[in-house]
């Protein structure tokens, strides 16, 4: 009965390769988004949808694209992996896009060799 | 035992003790806020939330506080347990959520 779900839980792969993350809630939420986490434990948004649509893309690189089959799924596909984006991501949802508490995922560590 | 939040990223306490966790937001125009709870190898796990019409809100041996002079936000935890041994985080939200650095906090038994 999780309610936000991510996979992979860990991602090893090499510099160049592209690779996806997908992300399920089950809480019937109407927002999703993609967070980075990097190894000072800062975390930043990149994305945000809302009903499928995207209402926030911070200055995220163009190789980072995130697709939005319903509203219950964020997938988030990363071309030409480099070093730099090693990091854990986190998915979250929420009510809608109004003052609502997020509800997290338990992130996906990737690790770039 | 309290923090300074950005400056002090951790916070060691004994048992039993209240901790204070300290944030200081960076926009007077934020509206929103909250306390997460990130414990090792999983996700933020939502505390408490405050809006900015309060500047009090308590929880289940959580209190959160506002100070929108000073632009600060507090945490308090009662009877501190080594439960609570995780990184504490504040989020503010103008139009998407800005996280803070996150204090450390260690519950001594």
């Amino acid at each position: 009965d999780t309610a936000v779900s991510q996979t992979p839980k860990y991602l090893v792969t090499q510099m160049g390769n592209d690779k996806s993350i997908k992300c399920e809630q089950n809480l019937g939420h109407d927002t999703m988004y993609w967070y980075k986490q990097d190894s000072k434990k800062f975390l930043k948004i990149m994305f945000s949808y809302n009903n499928k649509e995207l209402i926030i893309n911070e200055t995220v690189p163009n190789r980072f694209s995130p697709k939005s089959p319903d509203k219950a799924h964020l997938n988030l596909h990363i071309n030409s992996l480099e070093l730099g984006d090693s990091a854990v991501y986190f998915c979250a949802s929420s009510l809608d896009t109004s003052n609502q508490p997020q509800h997290f995922g338990d992130g996906t560590r990737l690790s770039i060799l | 035992g309290e923090s300074v939040g950005l400056h002090l990223p951790t916070l060691s306490v004994q048992e039993g003790d209240n901790s204070i966790i300290n944030c200081a937001y960076s926009n007077s125009a934020s509206d929103y806020f909250i306390w997460y709870k990130q414990e090792s190898g999983k996700g933020p796990q939502f505390i408490i939330d405050i809006r900015s019409n309060m500047d009090k809100r308590q929880g289940q041996r959580v209190t959160v506080l506002l100070n929108k002079t000073v632009k600060h936000l507090s945490l308090q935890i009662a009877a501190t347990q080594p439960g609570d041994s995780a990184v504490y985080f504040c989020a503010e939200r103008i139009n998407d959520m800005r996280f803070g650095a996150g204090t450390r906090l260690t519950v001594k038994p």
